[in-house]
């Protein structure tokens, strides 16, 4: 069965610093793989989203992830963090049939 | 605009009175499907819909029921609600391409009281 594996309830940064959310999955078919993201007391918003065409994936307000098929992860990175990035983070997997297991989440800290 | 729409955003109700929570989609989307969301277990589906009367359980679908007469129309429904229902609810739609993605309503937080 698909699964996805957040690693890390909270991540903190300063502001400025690379940003790195990490994300593995479990799927028995080729994946596709999606990044959301939750601002308080909002749903989610996607951010980016790999369906194997490149495996480098750029996302909205500078966010990309990279799949690695040998790791089994999709981990996702900004170059440098801003105030407004405080989030929570839900990684996905899409099982088929469009039904998507997210991951518990890693929610970001970003402090001055 | 495309958008998912959940009424209510929040709804504070006693055990065992029956409710409904809609949702409406603008997208002329197949697929619908709720998500339940609590702390430190992230999101899980409920109940899903490939189109009109077709639904299906997900992976807590006790104490839930849904129906989908209508093709924009999702509505879920909890006829005797209980304390462990208290949770944050989201409806989501998606087209029929499995690689489209979600697009989520702003949630409903219900207590269960």
């Amino acid at each position: 069965a698909q699964s996805v594996t957040q690693l890390g309830s909270h991540v903190s940064v300063s502001e400025g610093a690379l940003v790195l959310l990490r994300c593995n999955y479990s799927s028995s078919v080729p994946p596709y793989l999606f990044w959301y993201v939750q601002y308080p007391n909002q749903g989610l918003q996607l951010l980016l989203k790999y369906t194997s065409a490149a495996t480098l994936v750029k996302g909205i307000n500078g966010f990309e992830a990279e799949f690695k098929k040998s790791e089994t992860s999709f981990h996702l990175t900004k170059p440098s963090a801003h105030m407004s990035d405080a989030a929570e983070y839900f990684c996905a997997v899409n099982t088929g049939f469009q039904k998507l297991v997210f991951g518990t989440g890693t929610r970001l800290l970003v402090s001055p | 605009e495309a958008q998912v729409t959940q009424n209510p955003r929040y709804l504070i109700t006693v055990t065992g009175k029956k409710l409904t929570v809609t949702c409406s989609q603008n997208m002329n989307h197949e697929y619908m499907s709720w998500y339940r969301q609590d702390p430190g277990l992230g999101l899980r589906q409920i109940y899903y819909s490939m189109n009109v009367e077709v639904t299906d359980k997900g992976d807590v679908p006790e104490g839930y029921k849904v129906s989908r007469k209508e093709k924009r129309n999702f509505p879920l429904i909890l006829e005797s609600p209980s304390p462990n229902q208290t949770s944050l609810y989201f409806c989501a739609s998606s087209p029929r391409q499995a690689n489209y993605g979600y697009t989520f309503g702003s949630g409903t937080r219900l207590t269960v009281v």
